[in-house]
């Protein structure tokens, strides 16, 4: 079955310490990208891939980081630094097909931090 | 920068139509995009519409596009407990290849 997935789903941790939240996708898709959802607030774009080893930020990267090593896998790592961590992230991948840009999503991973 | 707005929440009856609406502003959009997002998942694309379109339909979905006033719409005919979800508009432009989405709509559909 192609697709992407998230793991954990839920993910707990205490504050002050990094945590690193998986993304993998069999879809041999071109770019990926990691989102932040919070209630009422719809997706805000943390980081954006459209290649490997190439990266951007985007509207709220502070306190986040993200590397591409390889193109199945775009991991995003909550810093310390993120001020208020605690939401549900959504990462997604797409194909380069000019303009039409279809995202495909993982099912999120809840983190909360205690 | 680009902005899309929607109402936060709609009620309707099962069997009723739904009807969200969705406002933009970058006027270089191609395309537009309505995602579903049921509790506790992923979004899962229901539908697009080119810019040059001005309606498309798909089965129960009807999209209305216009372009003029910047305001997307997607019809649900005859509305079922399993609509209940929240409904996201979304454009992308040029060469970015982003998204931005809008805040989202709840729809909950009662007996």
């Amino acid at each position: 079955d192609g697709g992407i997935t998230q793991s954990p789903k839920y993910l707990f941790r205490k504050e002050g310490q990094n945590v690193t939240l998986s993304c993998e996708q069999n879809l041999n898709h071109d770019a990926m990208y990691w989102y932040r959802q919070d209630p009422g607030q719809g997706l805000r774009l943390i980081y954006y891939s459209q290649i490997v080893n190439d990266f951007q930020k985007g509207d709220i990267a502070e306190g986040y980081s993200v590397s591409r090593e390889k193109k199945e896998s775009f991991p995003l790592t909550v810093t310390s630094a993120q001020k208020n961590p605690t939401a549900f992230y959504l990462c997604a991948s797409s194909p380069d097909r000019g303009t039409y840009n279809e995202q495909f999503f993982g099912p999120g991973t809840r983190l909360t931090v205690l | 920068g680009e902005d899309v707005e929607q109402s936060l929440f709609l009620s309707v009856r099962e069997g009723d139509s739904s009807v969200i609406n969705c406002t933009y502003t970058d006027s270089s959009s191609t395309y537009l995009y309505w995602y579903k997002q049921e509790p506790g998942a992923g979004l899962q694309l229901l539908t697009y519409i080119f810019s040059n379109m001005d309606m498309k339909q798909d089965q129960r979905l009807t999209v209305l596009l216009n372009k003029k006033d910047k305001h997307l719409s997607l019809r649900i005919a005859d509305t079922q407990t399993g609509d209940s979800a929240i409904y996201f508009c979304a454009e992308s432009s040029g060469s970015a290849r982003q998204l931005t989405f809008g805040s989202g709509t709840q729809l909950t559909v009662l007996p």
